[in-house]
C-alpha cells in the first residue's frame, strides 16, 4: 500500500482527454516536496514523462501536462492515442518513511 | 548517447547473494546521483537505493543491512551488492540516473535485469 495513492486504472476514447490523480498527505505531497511523472510501456522500461509537478522534458508531447492542488498533483493526457496506453506512476518524497515513494500505478486503457 | 545496461540478475536461492552491475556511457557515474529501482512481477515500482555526491547513500528500510551500493569510477559502473536475499527480493531491478531535485527524479533509466530468489 503506497503512501501515494493513484486510481488502479483509467480508460478514454482516442482523441478524449484523461487524468490521472496522485493523493498524498502531509508528509509528501502536503510537507512541500514535488510530484514526477513517469510512463511504463508494456515490457520497457519507465520514462521519464514530467518533473516538477509540470516540467515536461524535451522530446515528451505536450499532450502531457502535469498539475497540483493541496495535497496531491494530477497527470492530464489530452488527445488520447493508442501508443498512449501503457501504466503511470507518480512519485515523490516522504518524511515520516524517510524515502522516495512511488504511487501504486495506473493502467490506462485505449478504447 | 546516454546508455545504461544492467547486468548480473539471475536466480538465486534465498540466503545467496548477488551483485548487479549498470555500465554506464554518456555521463559520469561519480559526479551524478545515481540509483536502483525495483519491480516484482505485476507490480509497481520501488526505490531501492540511492548514492549521491560524497557517497552519500539511501536504501528503503527492507533493504538496510542487506544490500550495498556503490560505484566504479574507472570502470564508470553503479554496482548493489545484494546478500541475504529473500523471496520478496525477486523484482526487475533497474539501474536509473537521478537528477537533484526536492526530490530527486530520475531521468535516464536502464533496461533492466531479473532476479529471481527461489529455492
Amino acid at each position: 500500500q503506497s503512501v501515494l495513492t493513484q486510481p488502479p486504472s483509467v480508460s478514454g476514447a482516442p482523441g478524449q482527454r484523461v487524468t490521472i490523480s496522485c493523493t498524498g498527505s502531509s508528509s509528501n505531497i502536503g510537507a512541500g516536496y514535488d510530484v514526477h511523472w513517469y510512463q511504463q510501456l508494456p515490457g520497457t522500461a519507465p520514462k521519464l514523462l514530467i518533473h516538477g509537478y509540470i516540467n515536461r522534458p524535451s522530446g515528451v508531447p505536450d499532450r502531457f501536462s502535469g498539475s497540483k492542488s493541496g495535497t496531491s498533483a494530477s497527470l492530464a493526457i489530452t488527445g488520447l492515442q493508442a501508443e498512449d496506453e501503457a501504466d503511470y506512476y507518480c512519485q515523490s518524497y516522504d518524511s515520516s518513511l524517510s524515502g522516495w515513494v512511488f504511487g501504486g500505478g495506473t493502467r490506462l486503457t485505449v478504447l | 548517447e546516454v546508455q545504461l545496461v544492467e547486468s548480473g540478475g539471475g536466480l538465486v536461492q534465498p540466503g545467496g547473494s548477488l551483485r548487479l552491475s549498470c555500465a554506464v556511457s554518456g555521463f559520469t557515474v561519480r559526479t551524478n546521483y545515481m540509483g536502483w529501482v525495483r519491480q516484482a512481477p505485476g507490480k509497481g515500482l520501488e526505490c531501492v537505493s540511492l548514492i549521491y555526491s560524497g557517497d552519500y547513500t539511501y536504501y528503503t528500510d527492507s533493504v538496510k543491512g542487506r544490500f550495498t551500493i556503490s560505484r566504479d569510477s574507472y570502470q564508470n559502473t553503479l554496482y548493489l551488492h545484494m546478500s541475504s536475499l529473500r523471496v520478496e527480493d525477486t523484482a526487475v531491478y533497474y539501474c536509473a540516473r537521478a537528477v537533484p531535485g526536492n526530490p530527486s527524479w530520475f531521468d535516464r533509466w536502464g533496461q533492466g535485469t531479473l532476479v529471481t530468489v527461489s529455492s
